[in-house]
């Protein structure tokens, strides 16, 4: 089955602290794209990040990186020195040919963070 | 240039009622999909648009849903006879279209439109 699990429901933070988002996933394809969205109070869903299955290496953005590791099936996001502006649902993603399709993105349950002044 | 944008943003009708909920892509994208997202949840697919035709339609719920894209620009999605279980955010992505179906590109997300069926 194709299946993306975030395991944290809920996190809360106090600025400046540094928190990690686990993605956890499954699927058959040896090709396959795993995306992190962020969903703001707004409800708009913001496109973070795309990393395909062959590409393994870690990302850095400013205070976000990304650690994917296929030997455990994961892509982990962290954010380095929370801020209040970052308090928002993050989704992970999953799409491929026997997911459904390239078109056909697979999200988690995604996991509230809350970030405290 | 403008984001993806959804009308309305909200939505309340009573059960049995028929609605229509609009999605203007961002310019230039060929491809569009429709998402239901319900509370607590991630969203899920409905369907894929490329161009005019629906590409991919396995994630409708059951044929009281349909969507069009006649000029392969805006799209409609239409629920018929609603029931109390069709109440969610209804999200419509874009992206490029390129790809045509055989790898990944980037969806953007519009704002959704928040459907309350009483």
């Amino acid at each position: 089955a194709q299946k993306v699990t975030q395991a944290q429901t809920e996190i809360s933070v106090v600025e400046k602290e540094d928190v990690t988002l686990d993605c956890v996933y499954e699927t058959r394809d040896t090709t396959y794209y795993l995306f992190w969205y962020k969903q703001p109070p707004s409800g708009e869903l913001v496109f973070l990040i795309r990393r395909n299955s062959f590409d393994e290496q870690n990302e850095i953005s400013g205070r976000y990186s990304w650690n994917f590791q296929k030997s455990t099936s994961s892509f982990n996001f962290t954010i380095t020195a929370s801020q209040v502006v970052d308090s928002a649902v993050y989704f992970c993603a999953l799409s491929g040919l026997f997911s459904g399709g390239y078109n056909k993105l697979i999200f988690g349950a995604g996991t509230r963070l809350a970030v405290h002044p | 240039g403008a984001g993806v944008s959804q009308t309305p943003s909200n939505k309340v009708t009573e059960k049995g009622k028929y609605v229509e909920l609009r999605c203007d892509p961002i310019s230039g994208h060929t491809a569009l999909y429709w998402y239901r997202q319900s509370l607590g949840q991630g969203p899920e697919f409905l369907i894929y648009f490329q161009g005019t035709g629906a590409a991919d339609d396995s994630g409708l719920p059951n044929d009281r849903f349909f969507a069009v894209r006649p000029e392969g620009s805006v799209s409609t999605l239409k629920i018929q006879r609603t029931e109390r279980g069709d109440s969610a955010v209804y999200l419509c992505a874009s992206s490029r279209g390129l790809a045509g179906g055989k790898g990944q590109e980037t969806q953007y997300f519009g704002p959704g439109t928040r459907l309350l069926v009483l």
